[in-house]
């Protein structure tokens, strides 16, 4: 079984600086990935970014990179020269690769709010 | 490219009716998932198929919910007899297979079918 944590529930920023985003994880799967998505007040869910629990260097995706911990068990979520368009909620996901398992677990989101 | 698509976008019922949420994948995905977002559960993953057939239905809440692929463009998730509780947006996503389990792993949403049940 696998479980997400993301202990921040809401976060507001200054438009253009950095954020960082946590999440953490917990599961038994020698090998696993790592995703995340976002939610934008339309309702739609965006992939953003994944991370395979092998590579060996953090995913990056344009303004988007991941922070994989894999000691710490954390994936988080780095997006530079935030923008109001980032407002939106963010959700980190993950999966085992055990066979026939492409089951996705959420955490329970960010809500991140971009201040002009 | 079109996307995953979801219909109806909203549907209000009254409690005991039956409710048909549908669902075209992306064409060539060959694995399609059906999940629901509540504010006290979050995203959960309700059932999901691999070239249409079943693959895991632990999450589907009870035989009140049931789900088909008839084939690899459609899908439907029934609720009948619906219930307030079971008020919630519904999503369907899906995802290209892998090749030599090297991926690729995202799965890609629709927009999802907000349902209320009065």
């Amino acid at each position: 079984a696998q479980k997400i944590t993301q202990t921040q529930p809401g976060m507001f920023v200054q438009e253009k600086e950095a954020v960082t985003l946590d999440c953490t994880y917990d599961t038994s799967d020698p090998s696993y990935g790592l995703f995340w998505y976002k939610q934008p007040s339309s309702g739609e869910m965006i992939f953003l970014i994944y991370q395979g629990s092998y590579d060996q260097q953090n995913a990056t995706e344009g303004r988007y990179s991941l922070n994989f911990q894999k000691a710490r068990k954390s994936a988080n979520l780095v997006i530079s020269a935030s923008q109001l368009g980032d407002s939106a909620m963010y959700f980190c996901a993950m999966r085992g690769f055990n066979f026939g398992n492409e089951k996705l677990t959420f955490g329970t989101g960010t809500r991140l709010t971009i201040i002009p | 490219d079109a996307g995953v698509i979801q219909s109806p976008r909203h549907e209000v019922t009254e409690m005991g009716q039956e409710v048909t949420l549908r669902c075209k994948p992306i064409s060539g995905h060959n694995s399609l998932f059906w999940y629901r977002q509540t504010m006290m559960r979050g995203l959960e993953l309700l059932i999901y198929f691999n070239n249409n057939v079943p693959i895991d239905d632990s999450g589907m809440p009870e035989d009140r919910f049931s789900a088909k692929m008839p084939n690899a463009s459609f899908s439907t998730l029934k609720i009948q007899p619906s219930e307030p509780r079971d008020s919630a947006v519904y999503f369907c996503a899906s995802k290209l297979g892998t090749s030599g389990g090297r991926g690729p792993y995202e799965q890609y949403f629709g927009p999802g079918t907000r349902l209320t049940v009065t």
